[in-house]
């Protein structure tokens, strides 16, 4: 069945940078793409992009279609980065997410 | 891009109904309809409930419904369960081609 495998969870420090994995399986990857969406602790839920659209320009998003993979990198970490990020599948134009990962925890602190 | 705005908390008793409304601008739910919404329990990812403003993906109960008018969107469950008590979230498409969330509204199932 089509999942989302989400990498574990981070503890950085400010400044650093961080890279989230999200690996598919179960369908064809090409046919959907993968936006990412973060919950700070106790907050609601914030579309973070599918490409670099939000974040100030901290944030690269890419997939490697070899692995079904796709990545998050957020660079310049403050601790208000601190949330878990979801990755999430949406078929082309659709504009709305029908499979989720699961998460991955950043904790952002000195 | 500010959220869309949701009621901070609902409630109702088992085998009632509630609404939630999210309402937004002309500028996204208002003049697209590409609303969905979400379920998300606490420590769980988000599971799509509704899509293209009223549509059901397969799988969820027929007790959850979804209109708009305008720049309101609704979703309404009937029959209350207890399982229904969650966070529910609403998101639109915008007309700068992003999406943006409400802030979330916490049912209480009594």
């Amino acid at each position: 069945q089509p999942q989302l495998v989400q990498s574990g969870p981070e503890v950085k420090k400010p400044g650093a940078s961080v890279r989230v994995s999200c690996k598919a399986s179960g369908y064809r990857f090409s046919t959907y793409r993968i936006s990412w969406v973060r919950q700070a602790p106790g907050q609601g839920l914030e579309w973070v992009g599918w490409y670099a659209q939000n974040l100030q320009g901290r944030v690269t998003m890419t997939t490697d279609t070899s692995t079904n993979t796709a990545y998050m990198e957020l660079t310049g970490l403050r601790s208000d980065d601190t949330a878990v990020y979801y990755c999430a599948r949406e078929s082309w134009g659709t504009w709305y997410f029908d499979l989720w990962g699961r998460g991955t925890l950043l904790i952002v602190s000195s | 891009q500010s959220a869309l705005t949701q009621p901070a908390s609902v409630s109702g008793s088992p085998g009632q109904s509630i609404t939630i409304s999210c309402t937004g601008t002309n500028s996204d739910l208002g003049n697209y309809d590409y609303v969905s919404w979400y379920q998300q329990h606490p420590g769980k990812a988000p599971k799509l409930m509704i899509f293209d403003v009223s549509n059901r993906p397969s799988g969820v109960s027929n007790r959850f419904s979804g209109s708009k008018s305008g720049t309101t969107a609704s979703l309404t469950i009937s029959g209350l369960q207890t399982d229904d008590e969650a966070d529910y979230y609403c998101l639109s498409y915008t007309s700068s081609s992003t999406l943006v969330f409400g802030g979330g509204t916490r049912l209480t199932v009594l």
